[in-house]
């Protein structure tokens, strides 16, 4: 069965401080793709990334880096020198399916809330 | 560019009523997913449309519902409402499915 466990419900930090957002999965396939979002207060998921299950390198996008390691089942998120317009929700999410990188069918985590204080 | 617009942005319904919520995606994107975001449950999949057919359905009861029209708008019903719809509803479009999803901002359902 397919399911994304995201163990922090909740992370304060200071800003600037580095955090890491956990995400493990379990999928039966071997074609799949991982996907971080944010949901700022107003609502909407803001895509952050997304990775096939064949590219376990890891990615680096300024602040934001991401930990790929299909032996753990992982994917982990870690922004740098945190300000307080990361306080947010982050969903990792799961897809699977014909379309391996649809993200019509994805399998959300219960998201983890981050607050930044200043 | 105009993001994805869900309207309405919220709704009242009473038990036993029906509703329809509307997504009008990017132009150009042909796949319209819904979500139901609730409390307890965090984001659940209801299903997705891709050029006027249903590609993928989650698990939820035939009370949910929904379509897409030629110009890729889509709209999802509940009928008879439960107190338990309350949610936040999310619309996300995208070119082809796996491509790149943007969300709208949702319509918050409450069932009194």
């Amino acid at each position: 069965a397919q399911k994304v466990t995201q163990a922090q419900t909740e992370i304060s930090v200071v800003e600037k401080e580095d955090v890491t957002l956990d995400c493990v999965y379990e999928t039966r396939d071997t074609t799949y793709y991982l996907f971080w979002y944010k949901q700022p207060p107003s609502g909407e998921l803001v895509f952050l990334i997304r990775r096939n299950s064949f590219d376990e390198q890891n990615e680096i996008s300024g602040r934001y880096s991401w930990n790929f390691q299909k032996s753990t089942s992982s994917f982990n998120f870690t922004i740098t020198a945190s300000q307080v317009v990361d306080s947010a929700v982050y969903f990792c999410a799961l897809s699977e399916g014909f379309t391996g990188g649809s993200q019509g069918n994805l399998i959300f985590g219960k998201g983890t809330k981050l607050s930044v204080k200043p | 560019k105009a993001g994805v617009t869900q309207t309405p942005r919220y709704l009242i319904k009473t038990r036993g009523q029906q509703v329809t919520l509307s997504c009008s995606p990017i132009s150009g994107h042909r796949s319209v997913s819904w979500y139901q975001q609730t409390p307890g449950q965090g984001l659940q999949f209801l299903f997705e449309y891709f050029s006027e057919t249903q590609r993928n359905k989650g698990n939820f009861p035939g009370r949910f519902s929904g379509r897409q029209f030629s110009n890729s708008r889509s709209e999802m019903n509940v009928s008879t409402l439960e107190l338990g719809d309350s949610a936040l509803y999310l619309c996300a479009s995208s070119v082809t499915g796996d491509t790149e999803a943007f969300f709208g901002q949702g319509t918050r359902l409450t069932v009194v």
